[in-house]
């Protein structure tokens, strides 16, 4: 069973940082493309950031690109999004979803893990 | 970057209803575009992919249709646990774009 479990969430402060994680399990981690996608409260969803299978293509939304740095182990089946120069409107529930490229749907999700930027 | 509008923003319906949702981009995606259902406290599903697939286990009364830049999600007997809130998106190119949602509530 294909699982992604999502940590490091929390409050943090405005122009602080926090490193999310993305546990996967249940599938051949280093052969699929990863994504963040984020969703304020009450709010639609927000593509974050793209890596692909070997981790040599990035791509990141403008709202985060120079603050959010996306990278993956597959030594550990895990995925990090480190953010720094966190703004209110970071705040957001981040998902962690699997897709085989970046032409392709994502067909696993995470449950999400919660960041909250507020002094 | 390539903007996705859905339309309605909400509709409501009753069981049995047919239900359709549209989705524009604002450049041709050719059939790379997204259906996803999410309903309160869970993470999105995928429900089509690539403008037409089925993606597994999601039932048939779910289907995809459209290319280019105007695409529609037809339910074609809306089912109590189908009330939730969907979204379509392009994987055409990078950034990944959602259009806003539209959520299916109960008549």
């Amino acid at each position: 069973e294909v699982q992604l479990v999502e940590s490091g969430g929390g409050l943090v402060q405005p122009g602080g940082s926090l490193r999310l994680s993305c546990a996967a399990s249940g599938f051949i981690f280093s052969t699929f493309g990863m994504n963040w996608v984020r969703q304020a409260p009450g709010k639609g969803l927000e593509w974050v950031s793209h890596i692909s299978s070997s981790g040599s293509t990035i791509y990141y939304a403008d709202s985060v690109k120079g603050r959010f740095t996306i990278s993956r182990d597959n030594a550990k089946n895990s995925l990090y999004l480190q953010m720094s120069s966190l703004r209110d409107e970071d705040t957001a529930l981040y998902y962690c979803a699997r897709s085989y490229d970046i032409w392709s749907g994502y067909d696993h999700w995470g449950q999400g893990t919660l960041v909250t930027v507020s002094s | 970057d390539i903007q996705m509008t859905q339309s309605p923003s909400s509709l409501s319906a009753s069981v049995g209803d047919r239900v359709t949702i549209t989705c524009r981009a604002s450049q041709s995606i050719s059939s790379y575009l997204n259906w996803y259902q999410q309903k309160p406290g869970k993470a999105p599903k995928l429900l089509i992919y690539a403008a037409s697939s089925l993606q597994s286990g999601v039932p048939s009364s779910f289907s995809g249709s459209g290319s280019g830049t105007d695409f529609t999600l037809t339910i074609s007997s809306l089912q109590p646990e189908d009330f939730a809130t969907y979204y379509c998106q392009q994987s055409y190119s990078a950034p990944g774009t959602f259009g806003q949602g539209t959520k299916v509530e109960i008549k």
